[in-house]
């Protein structure tokens, strides 16, 4: 059964701060990874996608890479700002149908001006 | 990407009533998805909607409860009917763009039943 976790579960941190944030899986056989952004009692917008055969994504400030055989994901944050504050989740897709993700917890980011 | 229109943002409903979720896609989708996000929690499947054929719910989730309506390619309905304080969550519709699977999500309602 694939479990997904999140650490840490959150994160203060002073603007300008370069930040990591890690999602491991139990299962290796994934399709792909996505990240997301979750703002207070709203929906979730996607920052990047990670197919199973890639290492990594970049976004502007945004840059995710993928170890598929370790079952570990990171999503790294360049020169943080004060609007970074949000809910980071990463979403295991299981396979290439329906949308059977395998959500993580996610980790609480407060960049303080 | 994949731009959602989710309404309504936010309700306060008594208990005992329904509400109906709607969600509106720009571009034509074969498949919709409902999720719940409990206070804390992270997101729960409840359904995904097909066009032209009823929902299949995921385990815990009932049709009674949850009747979804799947009109057309771009606009599907969630009723969370007859509810209680423990229906209050926050509620989102996802679709995927082709080809790349990658998923997108609306605004979410959030739902408070007093």
């Amino acid at each position: 059964k694939q479990e997904v976790t999140q650490i840490p579960a959150a994160l203060s941190v002073p603007e300008g701060e370069n930040l990591v944030l890690n999602c491991s899986f139990t299962d290796s056989a994934i399709y792909n990874l996505q990240w997301f952004r979750q703002d207070p009692g709203k929906g979730l917008t996607s920052l990047l996608l990670i197919q199973s055969s890639q290492r990594e994504q970049t976004s502007g400030r945004l840059n995710a890479s993928l170890d598929k055989s370790s079952g570990r994901s990171t999503l790294y944050i360049a020169a943080s700002q004060p609007g970074d504050s949000a809910t980071y989740l990463c979403a295991v897709r299981r396979e290439n149908y329906g949308q059977n993700f395998v959500f993580g917890p996610g980790t609480r980011l407060s960049v303080l001006p | 990407s994949a731009v959602i229109s989710q309404k309504p943002s936010r309700d306060i409903c008594q208990r005992g009533t329904s509400l109906t979720i709607q969600c509106q896609v720009d571009s034509q989708v074969t498949m919709m998805f409902w999720y719940r996000q409990q206070p804390g929690q992270s997101l729960t499947l409840i359904a995904t909607a097909n066009q032209g054929s009823e929902a299949t719910y995921e385990s815990g989730f009932v049709i009674d409860k949850f009747p979804i309506s799947r009109p057309n390619l771009t606009f599907s309905t969630l009723t969370v009917s007859n509810m209680s304080p423990e229906d209050s969550s926050i509620y989102l519709c996802s679709v995927d763009r082709q080809g790349a699977r990658e998923a997108f999500f609306g605004q979410g309602t959030r739902l408070t039943v007093v």
